[in-house]
This record gives C-alpha cells, sequence and structure tokens, in this order.
C-alpha cells in the first residue's frame, strides 16, 4: 500500500493567494483528519470526516479554512486568502474507522509557506 | 478541556542506553487511550505504542514500553537499548472514548537525539 499521499510536499505562495492542499487517504480507511503543526502550537487537529462527511470542524482557526472530501478517495484543504500565519506543516491521516483504538495513519506533510 | 504536556523539550542519550520521556495529561474521562508517536526529520508520524486506559497491564512494543500511572495522569516512554535510529521528535498523543472520538491531542513533542 502507499500509504497516505499529500500534495505537494512544499508550497511556498504570496499573502492573498489562495492555497489547496491534496489528499489521498489509505484505500478502505473511512475516517480522514486534518492536522496542522506549527512550532508554537504544536499538532492541532483542523478537521476530521468519517464517511466522506465531515464530523467535527471546530478546529479550523477562520472562515478563510475549508475542507471538502468528494469521495472516499480524495480530500482537500483550502486557504483563501493565505497569510503569513498560516505557514506550517499541514498534515493529513486516515483510519479504519473512528474507534478509539483505531491507528491513524498519517501522510508525509505538505510545508506550506506564506511569504 | 483535555490537555497533554510533556515537559522535556529535549532528550539526550547514549546509544545502547535506556532513556524515559515524560508524559502527563489531564482528563475526567475514565476510558481513553494514549499514545506515542514517532517524528523522525522525514516529518512522518509514525505510531509507537498505545495504551488503553482501562488495562492496567503496562504496553509493550519490542524495545519500547511505557510506565502508565492512571491516577497520576501519567504516561511516559521507555526506549531500552537505544540506537540511532531512535533519534526523532517523540509526540505523546490522548483520544477520549466517547464524544469526539476522532480528536486526537497532542503534547508539544520531546527532541531525542541519540549519541553514538
Amino acid at each position: 500500500d502507499a500509504g497516505v499521499i499529500q500534495s505537494p510536499r512544499h508550497e511556498v505562495t504570496e499573502m492573498g493567494q489562495e492555497v489547496t492542499l491534496r489528499c489521498k487517504p489509505i484505500s478502505g480507511h473511512n475516517s480522514l483528519f486534518w492536522y496542522r503543526q506549527t512550532m508554537m502550537r504544536g499538532l492541532e487537529l483542523l478537521i476530521y470526516f468519517n464517511n466522506n462527511v465531515p464530523i467535527d470542524d471546530s478546529g479550523m482557526p477562520e472562515d478563510r479554512f475549508s475542507a471538502k472530501m468528494p469521495n472516499a478517495s480524495f480530500s482537500t484543504l483550502k486557504i483563501q486568502p493565505s497569510e503569513p500565519r498560516d505557514s506550517a506543516v499541514y498534515f493529513c491521516a486516515s483510519s479504519t474507522g473512528l474507534a478509539r483504538d483505531n491507528e491513524q495513519f498519517f501522510g508525509p506533510g505538505t510545508r506550506l509557506t506564506v511569504l | 478541556a483535555q490537555t497533554v504536556t510533556q515537559s522535556q523539550p529535549e532528550m539526550s542519550v547514549q546509544e545502547a542506553e535506556t532513556v524515559t520521556l515524560s508524559c502527563t495529561y489531564d482528563t475526567s474521562e475514565s476510558d481513553y487511550y494514549l499514545f506515542w508517536y514517532k517524528q523522525p526529520p522525514s516529518r512522518q508520524m509514525i505510531l509507537v505504542i498505545r495504551q488503553e486506559a482501562y488495562k492496567q497491564q503496562n504496553a509493550t512494543e519490542n524495545r519500547f514500553s511505557v510506565n502508565f500511572q492512571k491516577a497520576a495522569k501519567s504516561f511516559s516512554l521507555k526506549i531500552s537499548d537505544s540506537q540511532l535510529g531512535d533519534a526523532a521528535m517523540y509526540f505523546c498523543a490522548y483520544t477520549e472514548y466517547g464524544g469526539s472520538q476522532g480528536n486526537l491531542i497532542f503534547g508539544k513533542g520531546t527532541k531525542l537525539s541519540v549519541k553514538p
């Protein structure tokens, strides 16, 4: 299995631009999670989906952030407009379900730099 | 709200020696899961070990073991016979049994260096 795939691995953009991060979960996994990692705040859950439906988006910092999961094999996290404080590593993770013992498998992350 | 605290930003260990990473957490729940994740320089998050709160026996995975003290809300990770490949950031994480089952709450991490 290829594991969780994220693209791009690195993204550099200018303030005000739209940024779209992509994630392909492991085949057969029906839960998907988006995390953000910064030095100041560590790893934070932004939003998660179960069976393509958003379950909890309370971690999404602002309306500038949006996430979609149009099908079981693809999810996007969009930031519009982007700001320098959005610079972080964004991780996508997937699991076989929401049970607390289901291991979450993480992708390699996307390092976003907003100038 | 649940919180996870790792009080050691950095730790160092000699190769082949043993090191213990500390983690404390705060919760009012009685049933939950605790995890240790490893993040090497490649940034990949890798699950090292997990512990179910209702199990008194400490989890063990090869050279990795935990000391789970439920009353003290402490969950430390012991790495025995440390290897150069163990050098990484280690994150302690918590998730509760019910409610927001998908919400992994992470500590700030401990950077482990292994000296040859």
